[in-house]
This record gives structure tokens, C-alpha cells and sequence, in this order.
């Protein structure tokens, strides 16, 4: 167990739907990132924030944004979904400074239909 | 752009035999990461290399780097049915952020008696 919660575990939606995923990082972290997993495409990095502000972003789509809150939690939101949207979503946090660990939670697997 | 390749990226391996996984990244980089993933689960941190000439070793694994010939190998020894899962490695890049992780398409690891 990382210590990264991720909720839902589980997630089926219809198309064009909007989808809100939710992680918490390890106690402590400052530094959140989501990573998308499919078979196509992989592993890729979507988006960072630390301490609230977004540091860095990937491969992100535009119907997708993200936001980190005050008390450290993430949240990415997925909006007009599509079939090829359907993949395991990763969150993983790193403490703010020294280690380059990153802990990836258990991930929330969406199912676009 | 940065990429990461991985070969093999399928590897049928007996029981007690030795193998190894190469990993090769296009640009300076400076840390290295191999993450172990099973079947519908989140990926688990193996080894995180941060210089040139690092050797890491857990259990029947160990990692390498080359930061001159960007490359990194996962040397698996005397292989056992528990080791069968996914080996990921994965590349940071330059300065500032921690973020950015770039992935290589995995290697499907399987151990037959």
C-alpha cells in the first residue's frame, strides 16, 4: 500500500458524459500527478500540481482538466467522454523535496460505453 | 522530444534462467526509474537511479545505468514464477520539475516452470 487513495475504483459511463476522479496523495506530499494508462497509448503523463499550483503538463486533452485544493487532494475532471477515454487512471504523489519517488495510487479504471 | 524504448517487450522465460531488460532513452536525462506492475494493479517502484554508474539490487533484480549510452538494464536472476508481471522503466527529465515521468511501452515478464 502506497498511501495514495484513489476513489472510485471502478467507474462506467456513457459518452459525452462528464466523470470526476479523486486522489488523495500520501500524508505529507505536496506534489500530485496523473498518469493515464491504455493500450494504446500506454502509460502517459497527464498533468502535476504541487502545493496547489499546476506545475507541469503532458498529453493532456482540453475536455480534460485537473485541480489540486487547499487540503492537498486532486481532482480530475473528464468531460464529453469518448470510447477511446476508457482506460486506468493513475494518481501518484512525491514529497516536496528530496526524494524523486513518486507512489502511485491503485488507480480508478473507466469504462466509456 | 524525449522517448523511451524497451525490448523485449515480451519475454517467456523457464524457471532459474538468466535475462535481461534494456531500456534506452533519446535525451540527457537525469534519473531512471523501474516500476513492477501486475495484472490490473498499480505500478509498484522497484529502483530509482540517479547517476551515472548506479547499480541497484533487490532480491533476484538489479538495475543499472549508463547515463553516457542512455541506457538502463533490469538484469533478472535465476528467474521464479513470482517475478511473471510487467517492468516498466520510465525517465525524468531536466531540472525544475519532479513531474514529466516519460514511459517505455513495458515488458511482459513470464516465468513458466
Amino acid at each position: 500500500d502506497s498511501g495514495v487513495t484513489q476513489t472510485p475504483k471502478h467507474l462506467i459511463t456513457a459518452t459525452g458524459q462528464r466523470v470526476t476522479l479523486r486522489c488523495s496523495p500520501r500524508s505529507g506530499d505536496l506534489s500530485v500527478y496523473w498518469y493515464q494508462q491504455s493500450l494504446d497509448q500506454g502509460l502517459q503523463f497527464l498533468i502535476q500540481y504541487y502545493n496547489g499550483e499546476e506545475r507541469a503538463k503532458g498529453n493532456i486533452l482540453e475536455r480534460f482538466s485537473a485541480q489540486q485544493f487547499p487540503d492537498l487532494h486532486s481532482e480530475l475532471n473528464l468531460s464529453s467522454l469518448e470510447l477511446g477515454d476508457s482506460a486506468l487512471y493513475f494518481c501518484a504523489s512525491s514529497p516536496s523535496t528530496g526524494s524523486y519517488e513518486q507512489y502511485f495510487g491503485p488507480g480508478t479504471r473507466l469504462t466509456v460505453t | 522530444e524525449l522517448k523511451v524504448e524497451q525490448n523485449p517487450l515480451f519475454l517467456s522465460m523457464q524457471e532459474g534462467k538468466n535475462y535481461t531488460i534494456y531500456c534506452n532513452y533519446s535525451t540527457t536525462s537525469d534519473r531512471l526509474y523501474w516500476y513492477r506492475q501486475d495484472p490490473g494493479k498499480s505500478l509498484e517502484s522497484l529502483f530509482v537511479l540517479l547517476s551515472n554508474g548506479a547499480v541497484k539490487q533487490e532480491g533476484r533484480l538489479m538495475a543499472s545505468l549508463d547515463t553516457k549510452a542512455r541506457l538502463s538494464t533490469l538484469h533478472i536472476t535465476a528467474a521464479v514464477h513470482d517475478l511473471s508481471a510487467t517492468y516498466f522503466c520510465a525517465v525524468g527529465t531536466i531540472g525544475g520539475s519532479q513531474g514529466n515521468l516519460i514511459f517505455g511501452k513495458g515488458t511482459k515478464l513470464s516465468v513458466k516452470p
